[in-house]
């Protein structure tokens, strides 16, 4: 079975601190994809990468894929109550239609 | 655009109840459709996919069954239900022709059997 390893599974820090979650695999992926969920809703896609060593930003969100392509980083600058939510990876293989999951971490950040 | 729907949003069911949860997608064609099922702030374990009308994969042995009746609709079912068949259900769905790529979601069912 193929795993994609999320961490931390759960995380609480003050408004205004930086928080790097992780998903790391032995399989390599053609693409990864980071999704933001929040309760009661459908998780919602916040990027894709699909390079080795990728970076995409999206505000105060920086994405990386490894070199390699079988892990990949979400980093948050300057947390704010907003990023409250669980956050999921998901990772893509090449001619196969499922995604592998993380686990999930779920992110508070307190006022 | 596309969207997706999903109904209903909550559901109550007692144990041995059958079940039908329904999906559907507009704004595109033979897309790929999937159904999932998470536990309370955690992960999403694949429960069934189709690529095409009446072709259904599933992932978990269960007391579940899919059906796609329809190229954009996507049934989950069930004879008989269970208690640990509560959870929050979603559906979701992928352009037709390529590997798992970027996955679109629903806004989910939330099952509580009883």
């Amino acid at each position: 079975t193929q795993l994609l390893e999320q961490s931390p599974q759960f995380l609480s820090i003050q408004e205004g601190e930086n928080l790097t979650v992780y998903c790391n695999s032995s399989s390599v992926f053609s693409s990864l994809q980071w999704y933001r969920q929040e309760p009661g809703e459908g998780p919602v896609l916040l990027v894709t990468v699909v390079t080795g060593g990728e970076v995409k930003k999206l505000k105060r969100l920086t994405f990386q894929f490894g070199d390699a392509r079988k892990d990949s980083s979400l980093h948050i600058t300057a947390a704010q109550p907003g990023d409250t939510g669980l956050y999921l990876c998901a990772g893509a293989r090449v001619s196969n239609y499922q995604l592998i999951w993380g686990a999930g971490t779920k992110l508070i950040i307190k006022p | 655009s596309q969207t997706i729907h999903q109904w209903p949003a909550t559901l109550v069911q007692p144990v041995g109840s059958p079940l039908s949860l329904e999906c559907t997608v507009e704004g595109t064609s033979n897309p790929n459709l999937y159904w999932y099922r998470q536990a309370a702030g955690r992960g999403l374990q694949l429960l069934f996919y189709s690529v095409g009308i009446g072709q259904i994969s599933s992932e978990v042995p269960q007391n579940l069954s899919a059906s796609r009746p329809q190229d954009r609709q996507f049934i989950l079912s069930s004879k008989k239900l269970l208690l640990s068949d509560s959870g929050f259900y979603l559906c979701a769905w992928s352009e037709v022709g390529l590997a798992a790529e970027t996955q679109y979601f629903g806004p989910g069912t939330r099952l509580l059997v009883l």
